[in-house]
């Protein structure tokens, strides 16, 4: 199975929500990322877990909160979001470990935030 | 920090022709990857370049890559029209101790027209 998964495909919340994002592998891989981009720009990372060890793009706000409960497993909790936080959202994870392996995407999930 | 630079940015092309899409980068780094972005949707991996001198090929496109230069370049045979897309180059960089995460150029926005 080379495939990520993500959940849900569209997300439509209110400033006040609370909502998640879900994200899922069954490659083995121990890195885990999640990715923003925004429309008409690249990707930018906001976190990595890596063997379920979090690094964080300090840019990143404290109402995006990453969640790993396992290897497999890689959550985005959601949490009094801005309309500027509309946008894609992709999960990735790659092999891990010492040295840089390919990252493999995941579908993503739309967010528009009203 | 890396910067990752492809030009052009916007590309209007006409079917049956061929063109290159360049991709610079700032630092050393052995592995650069191309992606493909359909609107709406999620990284479609096209390219993966391992080392100095590569070269891939996948139908009416091929990558490349020369390390020593730090350039990579994505050449489109004959247009058809179904190659319309954004496509993004991205590099390896290291972040926070021993992850990697990738930077992408700004992506290029082709239009094949009949």
């Amino acid at each position: 199975d080379t495939e990520v998964t993500q959940t849900p495909k569209h997300l439509v919340m209110g400033m006040t929500n609370k909502k998640s994002l879900k994200c899922e592998q069954h490659m083995g891989h121990r890195a885990m990322y999640w990715y923003k981009q925004k429309a008409k720009k690249p990707p930018e990372l906001m976190f990595v877990y890596s063997y379920e060890k979090l690094s964080i793009n300090e840019s990143v706000p404290s109402r995006f909160s990453p969640e790993c409960p396992n290897s497999s497993l890689l959550n985005l909790h959601l949490h009094a979001l801005q309309p500027e936080d509309s946008a894609l959202y992709l999960c990735a994870s790659s092999q891990g470990g010492t040295g840089a392996y390919e990252q493999y995407f995941g579908p993503g999930t739309r967010l528009t935030v009203t | 920090e890396l910067k990752v630079e492809q030009n052009p940015l916007f590309l209007s092309m006409q079917e049956g022709k061929n063109y290159t899409i360049y991709c610079n980068y700032s630092t050393t780094s052995d592995r650069l990857y191309w992606y493909r972005q359909d609107p709406g949707k999620s990284l479609e991996s096209l390219f993966v370049l391992l080392s100095n001198g590569a070269v891939k090929q996948e139908g009416r496109l091929m990558a490349s890559l020369d390390t020593k230069a730090r350039l990579s370049t994505l050449h489109i045979t004959a247009a058809v029209h179904d190659l319309s897309a954004t496509y993004f180059c991205a590099v390896d960089t290291r972040f926070r101790g021993s992850n990697y995460k990738l930077t992408f150029g700004k992506g290029t926005l082709l239009t094949v027209n009949p």
